[in-house]
């Protein structure tokens, strides 16, 4: 059980180009999400999804693109990278019903936009 | 929207003293998590609370669900130099999507 993984670890994009930060769980979690994290900022949601083909905005969607074509998947794509985008970002994934809301976090992709 | 005061911002204490962080909503929660996340790695859930007044132990960890259900507190006892991270509360409102709201996180450092 790998619980949720990211790749890459670490990326250095240039403003304008574009990429996609992947995720997967091996949890059959129907809930994921993807975070920002900023100093000072603790953690902001950016998208989310409840189930394969469904996904939602969070709190800071601009400049992402997110699908959900399977269980497992759930891929972040930053579609013309700009500094403001450097940050570290995080996965998560829950069963997202009933009693358990816990969410369990992947180790983070630390981009840096120049 | 709902919102998340995590206090304080940051913590330096000598160790073995106690540790005491809350966050407080401005709306009901229904759930309430505490997370601890160390340097380079993803948060780790310490703690889950699922009922108004519930009181959990985590070895010295403890966090309680407030019975308003507009706060939640943690406690850690008899600190130790591996308990330095930054610590987040968060909180699920009434939504059933298993959306999650974070406090903006206590920075805990500790002195051996």
């Amino acid at each position: 059980n790998a619980g949720v993984t990211q790749t890459p670890k670490f990326q250095v994009l240039k403003t304008g180009q574009s990429m996609t930060l992947q995720c997967a769980q091996d949890m059959n979690h129907e809930y994921m999400s993807w975070y920002r994290q900023d100093p000072g900022m603790g953690l902001r949601l950016i998208h989310y999804s409840v189930g394969a083909g469904i996904t939602d905005q969070g709190e800071v969607p601009n400049g992402y693109n997110v699908s959900r074509s399977t269980t497992e998947d759930f891929p972040l794509r930053l579609l013309s990278a700009a500094p403001s985008q450097t940050s570290v970002y995080f996965c998560a994934s829950s069963s997202g019903a009933g009693v358990s809301y816990e969410q369990y976090f992947g180790p983070g992709t630390r981009l840096t936009v120049t | 929207g709902q919102q998340l005061n995590q206090s304080p911002q940051s913590m330096f204490i000598q160790e073995g003293e106690d540790v005491s962080m809350n966050c407080t909503s401005s709306s009901i929660f229904n759930t309430w998590l505490w997370y601890k996340q160390e340097p380079g790695e993803g948060p780790v859930l310490l703690i889950a609370l699922y009922k108004a007044g519930e009181l959990t132990s985590n070895g010295r960890l403890t966090a309680q669900f407030g019975i308003t259900r507009k706060d939640s507190f943690l406690n850690i006892s008899a600190s130790i130099p591996s308990d330095v991270g930054i610590y987040f509360c968060a909180g699920r409102g009434s939504s059933n999507t298993g959306k999650l709201i974070f406090g903006q996180g206590t920075t805990l450092q500790v002195k051996p």
